[in-house]
């Protein structure tokens, strides 16, 4: 089974502390996604990265960097955080082209509260 | 820019009843995704459909896709408490990057 794996389910943080999400996959996929997900906006990209030291902006990056110096580890920074970054994180992975059947899998989520 | 929308946003209904959760998006795409999330959990993958025309089912949950349309549906048949959960359509636009619609957040009553 396809395994990704969100090493911190719940975290409070105050505002200005620089945080860090840290996801592993074990299925040597190519891609990587972080998404937020609040309650009647559904999920949201942040970033990805479709290979190690790649990334891409996705709809809402603002506030948030990414690091990918190993295939199987996406990490989410936020530098600065801010109450309004206060949501679920979700990070995901698949391989390359979705064209075949494949579908991205997802991690159980990360909780972030900031205060 | 690709938008992606659910409705309804909320069903409540009995088990044993019939209904439909629509999806429909906003840009050329024949690739659509269907999950499912239960209450502080993360997304399970249930549909992935590729083509005009693809119907796929499993158990009491069927998806279509009508890419002319630009619409799909995910059919529930004979509800039961254990279908309820909040489902998401997932569009991919370009690249694998998936545009997701709100969710709709399904109660099956006894």
């Amino acid at each position: 089974d396809v395994k990704v794996t969100q090493s911190s389910r719940y975290l409070v943080k105050r505002t200005g502390e620089k945080v860090f999400l840290e996801c592993v996959q074990d299925m040597d996929h190519e891609n990587m996604f972080w998404y937020r997900q609040d309650p009647g906006l559904g999920l949201r990209l942040i970033y990805f990265s479709y290979d190690v030291k790649m990334k891409e902006k996705g709809d809402i990056p603002e506030g948030y960097s990414v690091s990918r110096e190993k295939k199987e580890r996406f990490s989410l920074i936020l530098e600065s955080a801010s109450t309004n970054q206060t949501s679920m994180y979700l990070c995901a992975s698949s391989f390359w082209g979705l064209g075949s059947g494949n579908t991205i899998y997802f991690g159980e989520g990360s909780w972030l509260t900031v205060v | 820019e690709l938008k992606v929308e659910q409705n309804p946003l909320f069903l409540s209904m009995q088990e044993g009843k019939n209904y439909t959760i629509y999806c429909n998006y906003s840009t050329t795409s024949d690739r659509l995704y269907w999950y499912r999330q239960d209450p502080g959990k993360s997304l399970e993958s249930l549909f992935v459909l590729l083509s005009n025309g693809a119907v796929k089912q499993e158990g009491r949950l069927m998806a279509s896709l009508d890419t002319k349309a630009r619409l799909s549906t995910l059919h529930i048949t004979a509800a039961v408490h254990d279908l309820s959960a909040t489902y998401f359509c997932a569009v991919d636009g370009s690249g694998s990057r998936l545009t997701f619609g709100e969710g709709t957040q399904l109660t099956v009553n006894p």
